[in-house]
């Protein structure tokens, strides 16, 4: 059974750079195989996407105007977000997940379970 | 951007009756680009439609969706106490791809 697992500091200082990892596990093939995605939850807000690298490269989202950046290493299974410059409006709960195969469509079906990150300081 | 606007924001049921969730666009949608997912608390969101009635593997058939231009319903028949959580719809015709705010099922 695929899992998903986040990682994150928790707590991020504004103007500084929030860094999170995935931990992928159960895969039957290279997660390079596969596509992933960000999602974050702000408090009492619904999902928003942030990311997915899929066959064609990798898409953000343009809220997040260009201070987001995702990676794979496939070695590790690990996929990996960075978000630039936080703010207080970072502060949410952030999930990665599978995106469905190629040829089903651009949404998911294996989340993790989040990890919350607070930018204060 | 296609916003996504669910309603009701509470929907307030008991267990054995039928849940009826409307999820409505800003544009119309192609039926293939339509998602539906529950989240219960401290719990990842689970898949449960995709293509606005396909459902993803091991969800049972009293789920189902359906819909089609800019609006469309997630219906949970005999309501279950498992049942009892938040439902997101998504969009993914075109990026931004973009969720509502959530439906939030309770007992009543």
């Amino acid at each position: 059974q695929l899992q998903l697992q986040e990682s994150g500091p928790g707590l991020v200082k504004p103007s500084e750079t929030l860094s999170l990892t995935c931990t992928v596990s159960g895969a039957s093939n290279n997660i390079d195989e596969s596509y992933w995605g960000y999602i974050r939850q702000a408090p009492g807000q619904g999902l928003e996407w942030i990311a997915t690298r899929s066959y064609d490269g990798i898409r953000y989202n343009p809220s997040l105007k260009s201070r987001a950046f995702m990676s794979v290493d496939a070695v590790k299974n690990q996929l990996f977000l960075s978000l630039t410059s936080v703010t207080a409006a970072d502060t949410a709960m952030y999930y990665c997940a599978r995106r469905a195969p190629f040829g089903s469509g651009h949404y998911f079906d294996y989340w993790g379970r989040g990890t919350l990150v607070t930018v204060s300081s | 951007e296609i916003v996504l606007t669910q309603s009701p924001g509470t929907l307030s049921l008991s267990p054995g009756e039928t849940a009826t969730l409307s999820c409505r666009a800003s544009q119309s949608l192609s039926p293939v680009y339509l998602a539906w997912y529950q989240q219960k608390p401290g719990q990842a969101p689970r898949l449960l439609i995709y293509a606005t009635s396909s459902r993803a593997t091991g969800i049972p058939d009293r789920f189902s969706g359906s819909g089609s231009g800019t609006d469309f319903t997630l219906t949970i028949t005999r309501l279950d106490p498992e049942d009892f959580a938040v439902y997101h719809c998504q969009q993914y015709e075109s990026t931004p791809y973009t969720f509502g705010q959530g439906t939030k099922l309770d007992v009543k």
